[in-house]
């Protein structure tokens, strides 16, 4: 089946560092790549999607300079999170679709970031 | 705006009973639902996708079923195995181009 791959797993790294996150789609083309975060004991909260070739769409509060999304490819899309603090620790998923709008919409296995 | 519920948060059985985790959404004009498992520290693994023609999606021990017009879902799982305990998701598209919209999630712990 369909695989996302994200990488890295787990970041540990100090305040101020800016870190990037790389989601992949193993077999297919990715025309919209979506980013989420999430909190402990919590669902999902979409953070941004990007469509290839165009500029991310950020939802409401999320601050478009300080998580920058490049989604240059169709199987390539990137999450750096600049000047890292630690309230921005938590775990991030990317998400991937095809083209087909009936195909269900595929997980990364998430990044679990740790600002100290 | 569309919200998404599920019932319970959390559910704990023995090994071996059959369970159903119930998803309702609050506009009833979706494209497609989707169900989804998580493992701790993991990602979303897709269980079962079931699309707005649709009323029910089977795989193994699975079966989710779709009510449109009452704005509900649910997940019935079969023989529950402690391999089955996770936090089980469910979704819900509005439009082909849209994103899902995610309920709170059901943590579900089968005892062995």
């Amino acid at each position: 089946g369909a695989v996302v791959s994200q990488h890295p797993s787990w970041v540990i790294c100090k305040s101020g560092t800016s870190v990037k996150i790389e989601c992949r789609s193993l077999d297919f083309q990715a025309t919209t790549m979506f980013w989420y975060r999430q909190f402990p004991k919590q669902s999902l909260m979409l953070m941004a999607t990007s469509n290839e070739g165009s500029k991310a769409t950020y939802e409401q509060g999320v601050e478009k300079d300080k998580f920058l999304i490049n989604h240059a490819s169709l199987t390539l899309s990137t999450l750096t999170v600049t000047s890292a603090h630690p309230e921005d620790s938590s775990f991030y998923i990317c998400s991937a679709k095809g083209q087909t709008s009936n195909q269900p919409q595929h997980f990364g296995d998430g990044t679990r970031l740790s600002i100290l | 705006k569309q919200e998404v519920t599920q019932i319970p948060a959390a559910l704990s059985v023995p090994e071996g009973e059959n369970l159903v985790l119930n998803c309702s959404f609050t506009d009833s004009a979706i494209y497609n639902l989707q169900w989804f498992r998580q493992d701790p520290g993991k990602g979303l693994t897709s269980l079962l996708l079931i699309q707005s023609s649709q009323r029910e999606q089977t795989s193994g021990r699975l079966n989710a079923s779709l009510d449109k017009s009452s704005g509900r879902s649910t997940l019935y799982i079969a023989a529950s195995q402690p391999g089955d305990s996770a936090t089980y998701l469910c979704a819900v598209r509005l439009g082909a181009g849209n994103m899902l919209t995610f309920g709170g999630g059901t943590r579900l712990m089968v005892k062995p």
